[in-house]
This record gives C-alpha cells, sequence and structure tokens, in this order.
C-alpha cells in the first residue's frame, strides 16, 4: 500500500513563526503536491514538485516555499506564519509517467492553527 | 482555477438506497477522477476515467464520463453509514494545467442508518 505521511495531524502556531510542515512518502513517486483545503473554498494547490529540487508555484503560492532535497521528501515552509493560513494542509504524491494523469495519494493532513 | 463543480452540494439518503452525485467541469480533459475524504481526513482515491472511456465500474461504484456535455456523475449503489464522506471530482487537462489535478467543491454525503 502506498503511505504518505506528514509530520503532524495538530499544529498550533503563533504569528510570526517560521512553520515546517513535512511530507514522506514511501512509493518512489515522482510527483509531490501540497495543497490547501478550507471550507467552502474546496482544495487549492500551492507547491507541486516533478523531482528532487525542482519547484513550481500552484494557485496560492504567496507566503509559503517548499523544498525537496530528497526524491521521498517534500516540505512545506511557512516563512512567517499569519492568522490567514490556519487551515487543513493536505500532502499528495504520484508518477508522473506522461500525459494520461495519474491518482494522487494523499497524507492525513495537518491541521494548523495559527493565533 | 476551480474546474469541476459537484452537485449536489450536500445529499442525505437512507442505507441501502443509492447516491448519485454529479461534476461538470469546463474545458477538455485527459482524465478525471472522483476521490473521497472522511470528516477530517486525507483524500482516498476511488476510480479514475480517460476521457475515451464512457463507463467504469469498481465494486459498487459506477463512474460515467460525457465529453460531449462535460460532465460525470459517481453512483454509489447499495449505500452504508460508512459511505458517509465527501466525494470530490478532479480532472486532469494537460492542455490547460499540466499535470496538476483540478477540484471542485466536493458533495458532502450522509448516509442514515
Amino acid at each position: 500500500d502506498v503511505k504518505v505521511t506528514q509530520s503532524s495531524r495538530y499544529l498550533v502556531k503563533r504569528t510570526g513563526e517560521k512553520v515546517f510542515l513535512e511530507c514522506v512518502q514511501d512509493m518512489d513517486h515522482e510527483n509531490m503536491f501540497w495543497y490547501r483545503q478550507d471550507p467552502g473554498l474546496g482544495l487549492r494547490l500551492i507547491y507541486f514538485s516533478y523531482d528532487v529540487k525542482m519547484k513550481e508555484k500552484g494557485d496560492i503560492p504567496e507566503g509559503y516555499s517548499v523544498s525537496r532535497e530528497k526524491k521521498e521528501r517534500f516540505s512545506l515552509i511557512l516563512e512567517s506564519a499569519s492568522t490567514n493560513q490556519t487551515s487543513m494542509y493536505l500532502c499528495a504524491s504520484s508518477f508522473n509517467r506522461g500525459r494520461s494523469g495519474y491518482e494522487q495519494y494523499f497524507g492525513p493532513g495537518t491541521r494548523l492553527t495559527v493565533t | 482555477s476551480q474546474q469541476g463543480e459537484e452537485d449536489p452540494q450536500a445529499l442525505s439518503i437512507q442505507e441501502g438506497e443509492n447516491a448519485t452525485m454529479n461534476c461538470s467541469y469546463k474545458t477538455s480533459i485527459n482524465n478525471l477522477q472522483w476521490y473521497r475524504q472522511n470528516s477530517g481526513r486525507g483524500l482516498v482515491h476511488l476510480i479514475l476515467i480517460r476521457s475515451n472511456e464512457r463507463e467504469k465500474h469498481s465494486g459498487r461504484l459506477r463512474v460515467t464520463l460525457d465529453t460531449s456535455k462535460k460532465s460525470s456523475s459517481l453512483l454509489i449503489t447499495a449505500s452504508r453509514a460508512a459511505d458517509t464522506a465527501s466525494y470530490f471530482c478532479a480532472t486532469v487537462s494537460w492542455q490547460e494545467y499540466g499535470n496538476k489535478l483540478v477540484f471542485g467543491a466536493g458533495t458532502i454525503l450522509r448516509v442514515k442508518s
């Protein structure tokens, strides 16, 4: 079974703190993704990565950065957390084999609260 | 860039009944996928249907795709209380969005026992 794990299920941080969210997958997937999910807004893509050290901006990258130093690990960084970044953060991974597109496998999510 | 839109937004049925959810999208697609999310958890992939397919089955799930109408439906037969969850459609449209999945807002399904 594919496994995608996220470092924390719940996280509470203060405004201005630097926050690291870690995601690890064990299926040798090339692609990794970070989403945030908010009521009424659905899932929105923050950043994604096709390969080690590669990153692409998604729909809402402002206020976030990412790091992919190893194939299995994709980190989301909030440089200076703000209250509007309170959300559920979901990591996902998938194969990258051409244009047909493959299913994504999701982690359990991290519910981040910024106070 | 929300491409898919599910209908209805919420659905409440009795155990044993069938549940049908619909998804409409705007651009041409390579494939369409359905995901389930239990409350407060990550998404689980249910089924993928390619643009050249019209129908696909997986256990109690049946998905149809009508590319001329840019729509898809997910049918869950003989529903169970454990099917209570949010259901999302997501599209892959290489020409428009590359390899990214674009999600709809979801349908909340409640199955009463």
